[in-house]
């Protein structure tokens, strides 16, 4: 199974500010033949089911804020939240789909300083 | 606007079954079903996500995690786009919230979670 770590586990940000979390996985999450990521960022705020933010690593999914964006390749990824906003209070999970099991990261809880 | 709509809360005793329904409006199996599976992720209290398995929506394969093998069924009525997942021999360590989720399927090769049910609380305890 792939395993996925996050870093760090808790952040605390103040409005306005930027908010970088890291995600690593065990083996190379691109494929060769078409050069794409199997990462996803997901948003949980508290007491809802997550939300899909970014797939394919660096892709916002639609009606998804460009506050937010991914990057990275390979085993490294970041998820980066521009301008932190108060409804950006939450837990966020990264999660590979290059294989299954499909695996999440155990999560960064986001809050504000 | 795609909607998954999950059952309500369960109590069961330790050795029982749970079976929790997944009804999708805004997109039906029958139409969508080439391009999205279901699958289905829990989280026990204060703790993580964790992958359960999946049903392709392609051919109507399925792949349940290994720790839950032998445990675990997940089935699609396509007539009434209602996806179901029954667990058995439940034990205290199933205590969580199940989620389904509709995923994004690549000639049935299973990529991100794109929309996601309410959840449901499915508490285990004697």
């Amino acid at each position: 199974d792939i395993v996925m770590t996050q870093s760090p586990d808790s952040l605390a940000v103040s409005l306005g500010e930027r908010a970088t979390i890291n995600c690593k996985s065990s083996q190379s999450l691109l494929y060769n033949s078409n050069k794409k990521n199997y990462l996803a960022w997901y948003q949980q705020r508290p007491g809802q089911p997550p939300k899909l933010l970014i797939y394919w690593a660096s892709t916002r999914e639609s009606g998804v804020p460009d506050r937010f964006s991914g990057s990275g390749s390979g085993t490294d990824f970041s998820l980066t939240i521009s301008s932190l906003q108060a409804e950006d209070v939450a837990v966020y999970f990264c999660q590979q789909y290059y294989s299954t099991p499909h695996t999440f990261g155990p999560g960064t809880k986001v809050h504000v300083k | 606007q795609v909607q998954l709509v999950q059952s309500g809360a369960e109590v069961k005793r330790p050795g029982a079954s749970v079976k929790v329904s997944c009804k999708a409006s805004g997109y039906t199996f029958e139409e969508y079903g080439f391009n999205y599976g279901i699958t289905w992720v829990r989280q026990a209290p204060g703790q993580g996500l964790e992958w359960m398995g999946w049903i392709s929506g392609y051919n109507d394969n399925t792949n349940y995690a290994q720790n839950l093998q032998g445990r675990v069924i997940m089935t699609t009525d396509t007539s009434t786009s209602t996806a179901y997942m029954e667990l058995r021999s439940l034990t205290s360590d199933d205590t969580g919230v199940y989620f389904c989720a509709r995923v994004k399927e690549e000639y049935g090769d299973p990529h991100w979670f794109d929309s996601w049910g309410q959840g449901t609380l499915v508490t285990v305890s004697s």
